[in-house]
C-alpha cells in the first residue's frame, strides 16, 4: 500500500465507450502524474498537475482527457480509444512538480484492455 | 530521450550480486530508481544528485558518474523478494519531469 489508490483495477471497454480512471492520494502531495505502462515500453509520462493545475501534456490524444478537482484527486476521462491504448495506467504523486529530488508514490494501476 | 539500462534481463541465484547500469545521452541532475514487483505499484528505492554520490540501503546500493551521465544499482547477496523489474528514470537540465528507462527485469532463483 503506497497511499495512492486507483479505480477500478480493471477495465475492458468498446471503442464507443466513455469511462473514468480514477485516483485518490491522502499524502498530502501537491503533485500528481498519469503515466501509461505498454508490454515492454518504458512508463510514458500522459499528464502532470501541480497545485491542481496541469503543467505538461505530453502530446497526449485528445481522446485522453484529465481532471484535477482538487490536490488530493485525478481523473483520466476516456472516450472513443483505440484498441492501441489498451495498457497499464499508473497514477503517481509526489510532494511538488518537477522530480528532480523527490520520490514519487505510484498506486497499483488500471489494466484497462479497448475492444 | 529516455535513459538506456542494461542488462534488460537477467536471472540469478538466491546470494549472488547484479548489477544494472542506467545510462543517458543527456547531462544529468538526479537519477532515480524504481522496483516494479509483476501486478503491483513501481516502488521508490532511491534517488541519487548530481555530485557523484553513492547511496544504499541493506544490500541494494547505487553510484551516479555524473560525468559519464550514467547511474549503477548493485544488489548484493540477493534474496528472493529482490525479483521485479527495475527502472531508472533521470531528470535532466529544466526537464520538470522524470524520463525512465526499459526497465530490467531481474529473477532470483533459489
Amino acid at each position: 500500500e503506497t497511499g495512492v489508490t486507483q479505480t477500478p483495477r480493471h477495465l475492458v471497454m468498446g471503442m464507443t465507450n466513455k469511462k473514468s480512471l480514477k485516483c485518490e492520494q491522502h499524502l498530502g502531495h501537491n503533485a500528481m502524474y498519469w503515466y501509461k505502462q505498454s508490454a515492454k515500453k518504458p512508463l510514458e509520462l500522459m499528464f502532470v498537475y501541480n497545485f491542481k493545475e496541469q503543467t505538461e501534456n505530453n502530446s497526449v490524444p485528445s481522446r485522453f482527457s484529465p481532471e484535477c478537482p482538487n490536490s488530493s484527486h485525478l481523473f483520466l476521462h476516456l472516450h472513443t480509444l483505440q484498441p492501441e491504448d489498451s495498457a497499464l495506467y499508473l497514477c503517481a504523486s509526489s510532494q511538488e512538480g518537477g522530480w528532480m529530488n523527490t520520490e514519487a508514490f505510484f498506486g497499483q494501476g488500471t489494466r484497462l484492455t479497448v475492444v | 530521450q529516455q535513459p538506456v539500462q542494461s542488462p534488460q534481463a537477467v536471472i540469478l541465484r538466491e546470494g549472488e550480486d547484479a548489477v544494472i547500469n542506467c545510462s543517458s545521452s543527456k547531462a544529468l541532475y538526479s537519477v532515480h530508481w524504481y522496483r516494479q514487483k509483476h501486478g503491483e505499484a513501481p516502488v521508490f528505492l532511491m534517488i541519487l544528485l548530481k555530485g557523484g554520490e553513492q547511496k544504499g540501503h541493506e544490500k541494494i546500493s547505487a553510484s551516479f558518474n555524473e560525468k559519464k551521465q550514467q547511474s549503477s544499482l548493485y544488489l548484493t547477496a540477493s534474496q528472493l523478494s529482490y525479483s521485479g523489474t527495475y527502472f531508472c528514470g533521470t531528470g535532466s537540465g529544466s526537464a520538470r519531469q522524470l524520463t525512465f528507462g526499459s526497465g530490467t527485469q531481474l529473477t532470483v532463483l533459489p
